[in-house]
């Protein structure tokens, strides 16, 4: 079955400095992954998403991501943090066939600092 | 495209009550999906929809939640006799079937239920 681990709980970054948060996910064959983020008292929305394709991927204000299948891995990057990038973000995975679950993990709480 | 529309925003009941949600998929949508969220727990997921039909509820907790989508424009989530571990925030989501689009949820605001 697939899953997503997000191995940082909460991660604090200096405003302008850069940003990475990890995501691993376990599913046989090639997944679609997603970014999400949620922003206080809001639902999610969605950050970026990947095809098979490009194993970088761009997002909304400056995010990216970079697919890696030999690692599993989904990382989200950003050059320079702002501090309305406050928020939690989930990555996610997906069979990507249409109409099926979406797994999401347990999302990693951003804190920028002045 | 107004989005993914959740009523009410907000709702309180006292313990033992029932708690009806209401969720409007984005037009076209034809896959609809339920979760809630904790601070303990984070996100669950609850049931989803597609095509109005119940494809899988593993995350419903079997005995007082129950979920219906008796047409392609809104789907209801009930809770019979809440109680106050039933306080969350209550996520509905809708994506396409087909497409390059497909699989990407959107998300609607929520509705904060907080049993008394």
């Amino acid at each position: 079955a697939q899953s997503v681990t997000q191995p940082d709980a909460r991660v604090t970054v200096s405003e302008g400095a850069s940003l990475q948060l990890r995501c691993k996910y376990s599913y046989f064959g090639t997944p679609y992954l997603f970014w999400y983020v949620q922003y206080p008292r809001q639902g999610l929305q969605l950050l970026l998403k990947y095809y098979p394709g490009d194993p970088v991927v761009q997002g909304v204000n400056g995010f990216e991501a970079e697919f890696s299948k030999s690692n599993s891995s989904f990382h989200l990057r950003k050059a320079s943090v702002h501090w309305s990038d406050w928020a939690v973000y989930f990555c996610a995975v997906s069979p990507g066939t249409g109409g099926y679950k979406v797994v999401f993990g347990s999302g990693t709480r951003l804190l920028v600092s002045p | 495209n107004a989005g993914v529309i959740q009523t009410p925003r907000h709702k309180v009941t006292g313990k033992g009550q029932e708690a009806t949600l209401w969720c409007e998929p984005i037009s076209g949508h034809s896959a609809v999906f339920w979760y809630r969220q904790t601070i303990v727990q984070g996100l669950e997921f609850l049931t989803y929809f597609r095509n109005q039909a119940p494809i899988d509820d593993s995350g419903m907790p079997k005995e007082r939640f129950s979920a219906q989508m008796p047409n392609q424009s809104h789907s209801t989530l009930k809770i019979q006799s809440t109680q106050p571990q039933d306080s969350a925030v209550y996520l509905c989501a809708s994506s396409r079937l087909g497409g390059r689009d497909q699989d990407t949820q959107y998300f609607g605001p929520g509705t904060r239920l907080l049993v008394l």
